[in-house]
């Protein structure tokens, strides 16, 4: 089973600042690897698939990267409401998903 | 536009089965994948298992042995079943929609609104 491990567990920023998350992977997922952002009482919304293209509706100050094992959701200027909970998920194989723990995105 | 809606009762005793039934509208279930993913109070997001259009489905490895994800074509609907619950499986139950972007790329770009499960006697 793939692990995914997000850093850091809280991200404490104001508005207007850059946020950087991290997901690392146990082994390769090529660029398998999507991210989701969740809202207090909402299901999770997909914002990023294929670890770097944006899902439709995604604002382009949302931006993803990497490959391999390690990879990064950028925020370029964080707006009020980007303050929630981002996911990566990777879906390999037949495929088997798992999903990272979770990155807490608060406001200083 | 593809909606998806969780239903089943909201409280199930420990020990016995967990049933849900995920409605699928807008969209023929035939031609997608689909997913379950449970989320636990105050925790973050557990996919529990998937479904293909050809009826065959792939499980999280840590419920494999209680687990049964069916489809019903005729209702356009698919179907969870968990076998011997505790508390431990007291969850807000999500289905999922899964889009193959091609290359083994995959990711869950429709989702219902979750559906409470406890586990209690």
């Amino acid at each position: 089973e793939i692990v995914l491990t997000q850093s850091p567990g809280t991200l404490s920023l104001s508005p207007g600042e850059r946020a950087t998350l991290s997901c690392r992977a146990s082994q390769s997922v090529t660029r398998s690897l999507a991210w989701y952002q969740q809202k207090p009482g909402q299901a999770p919304r997909l914002l990023v698939y294929g670890a770097s293209s944006r899902a439709t509706g995604t604002p382009d100050r949302f931006s993803g990267s990497g490959s391999g094992t390690d990879f990064t959701l950028t925020i370029s200027r964080l707006e009020p409401e980007d303050f929630a909970v981002y996911y990566c998920q990777q879906c390999s194989g037949s495929p088997r998903c798992t999903f990272g723990q979770g990155t807490k995105l608060e406001i200083k | 536009q593809v909606q998806l809606q969780e239903s089943g009762p909201g409280l199930v005793e420990p020990s016995e089965t967990l049933s849900l039934t995920c409605t699928v509208s807008g969209a023929s279930i035939k031609p997608y994948y689909w997913s379950w993913i449970r989320q636990p109070p105050g925790k973050g997001l557990e996919w529990i298992g998937n479904l293909y259009n050809s009826g065959s489905s792939n499980y999280n490895p840590s419920l494999k042995s209680r687990l049964t994800i069916s489809v019903d074509l005729s209702k356009n609907q698919f179907s969870l079943k968990l076998t011997s619950v505790t508390a431990a499986d007291t969850a807000l139950y999500y289905c999922a929609k899964v889009a193959a972007y091609g290359s083994e790329t995959y990711a869950m770009d429709v989702w219902g609104q979750g559906t409470t499960v406890t586990v209690s006697s």
